[in-house]
């Protein structure tokens, strides 16, 4: 399925780097979201787009910054991350944020290792 | 109480067996409802979207009791390819959109 993709599929990356995960999606959907997913936890919520609009920062720390030029694409910037900010990052989008048209599809993930 | 609680598992069932999972949730203004799959080191995948009147697809009924704030997956004749985790997902708190996710009963079946 290439609904929605991300890139890269895994990243190491030590403490001092700056790397950028990217998402796309291909569906025509108005809303994106990022979520962290940590061994034995729940996803997370991260961030929110609609329309390009940022609706939702789920009290993430700045370290990690989002972009979103259109609705088609978005950014997780990371900076100075810690290595228990190694997890999988997912891209979802949905048609809607609410409604009937909100179910969320999700992009593969990233796979990110902090050393 | 947790937002979104399911029984982490695991459920262990042999093929064809029939196999049920709740979830139950606090906010009693949640408007949406969904089961989703999610295989091992892969992305959740949405199962079905579940209705107040219940809804059917396949071999999956999902089914809302509002009153007791609960949603249920029924998963019958079960297949080896049924097995994964199964997550729940609760919108809406007080008309909000942000999604909830429980944290995933995890299936296995054998032969």
């Amino acid at each position: 399925e290439t609904g929605v993709t991300q890139t890269p599929r895994h990243l190491v990356m030590g403490m001092t780097n700056k790397k950028s995960l990217k998402c796309e999606q291909h569906l025509g959907h108005n809303a994106m979201y990022w979520y962290k997913q940590s061994a034995k936890k729940p996803l997370e919520l991260m961030f929110v787009y609609n329309f390009k609009e940022q609706t939702e920062n789920n009290s993430v720390p700045s370290r990690f910054s989002p972009e979103c030029p259109n609705s088609s694409h978005l950014f997780l910037h990371l900076h100075t991350l810690q290595p228990e900010d190694s997890a999988l990052y997912l891209c979802a989008s949905s048609q809607l944020l609410a409604g009937d048209l909100n179910e969320q599809y999700f992009g593969p993930g990233t796979r990110l290792t902090v050393t | 109480r947790k937002e979104v609680e399911q029984d982490p598992g695991p459920f262990n069932v042999p093929e064809g067996a029939t196999v049920a999972f709740n979830c139950t949730y606090s906010n009693s203004a949640s408007q949406s409802f969904f089961w989703y799959r999610q295989d091992c080191r892969k992305e959740p995948k949405l199962l079905m979207s579940v209705y107040s009147s219940g809804n059917e697809d396949g071999r999956f009924t999902a089914q809302l009791n509002r009153a007791s704030q609960y949603i249920s997956l029924l998963i019958r004749d079960s297949k080896l390819s049924d097995s994964a985790t199964y997550l729940c997902v609760v919108k809406g708190r007080g008309g909000s959109y942000i999604p909830t996710f429980g944290r995933g009963t995890s299936l296995i079946v054998h032969p």
